[in-house]
């Protein structure tokens, strides 16, 4: 099974930033994102496709139907710049995304 | 507050042995599936292999037959034995908390394959 990130997206201080994760009828499994800074372990944001961890703030958001898991966070501050990666299970294993680079312009 | 903290790495020749150590607090890990997920340098995350509460243990293609995941509970630690290791298998291992989202992670442990 596998995941397909964008390897990098863009987004404007204060503006809207989409993270997709693409998978065949990914919309049938849970869908859990961390962020991961540099030099640091990754952090759960998202767990079940659209549940936030505690302490998490409600600027970021997740969705998932059809092919396609999308994780976004509205309001894009600095530090939310860094690396987000999806992760489903698939036959008792653990499938991650290769990881999209949040950059925040 | 659940904390899990790996220990073991260090730098080993290719065909070269480690054992890492995650040893957890706030948590049981005779109750719990502890996943072990590796990130070569520059690079994404890969799961390597998961015990589950009730001892089963799981691993992906790339590590199976090299490398063992093990517990100790009354040391409240997972163990992941790795024998034969190759140029491909430096990274840094983290372990974490299943069974469904990973959550804590340890800080992670770096393993270096090198001769």
């Amino acid at each position: 099974y596998e995941l397909t990130q964008p390897l990098s997206v863009s987004v404007a201080l204060g503006e809207t930033a989409n993270i997709t994760c693409g998978g065949r009828n990914i919309g049938g499994k849970n869908v859990h994102w961390y962020q991961q800074k540099p030099g640091q372990a990754p952090v759960l944001v998202i767990h079940r496709d659209s549940n936030r961890p505690s302490g998490i703030p409600d600027r970021l958001s997740g969705s998932n139907s059809g092919n396609t898991a999308t994780l976004t966070i509205i309001r894009a501050q600095a530090g939310d710049e860094a690396d987000y990666f999806c992760h489903v299970w698939d036959s008792r294993t653990a499938v991650f995304g290769g990881g999209t680079k949040l950059t925040v312009l | 507050e659940a904390q899990l903290v790996e220990s073991g790495g260090g730098l080993v020749q290719p065909g070269g042995s480690l054992r890492l150590s995650c040893a957890a607090s706030g948590l049981v890990v005779g109750d719990n599936y502890i996943s072990w997920v590796r990130q070569a340098p520059g690079k994404g995350l890969e799961w390597v292999s998961i015990i589950y509460d009730d001892g089963g243990t799981y691993y992906a293609d790339s590590v199976k037959g090299r490398f063992a995941i093990s517990r100790d509970t009354s040391q409240n630690t997972v163990y992941l034995q790795m024998k034969g290791l190759r140029v491909e298998d430096m990274a840094v291992y983290f372990c974490a908390r299943g069974p469904n989202h990973l959550d804590p992670w340890g800080q992670g442990t770096l393993v270096a394959v090198s001769s």
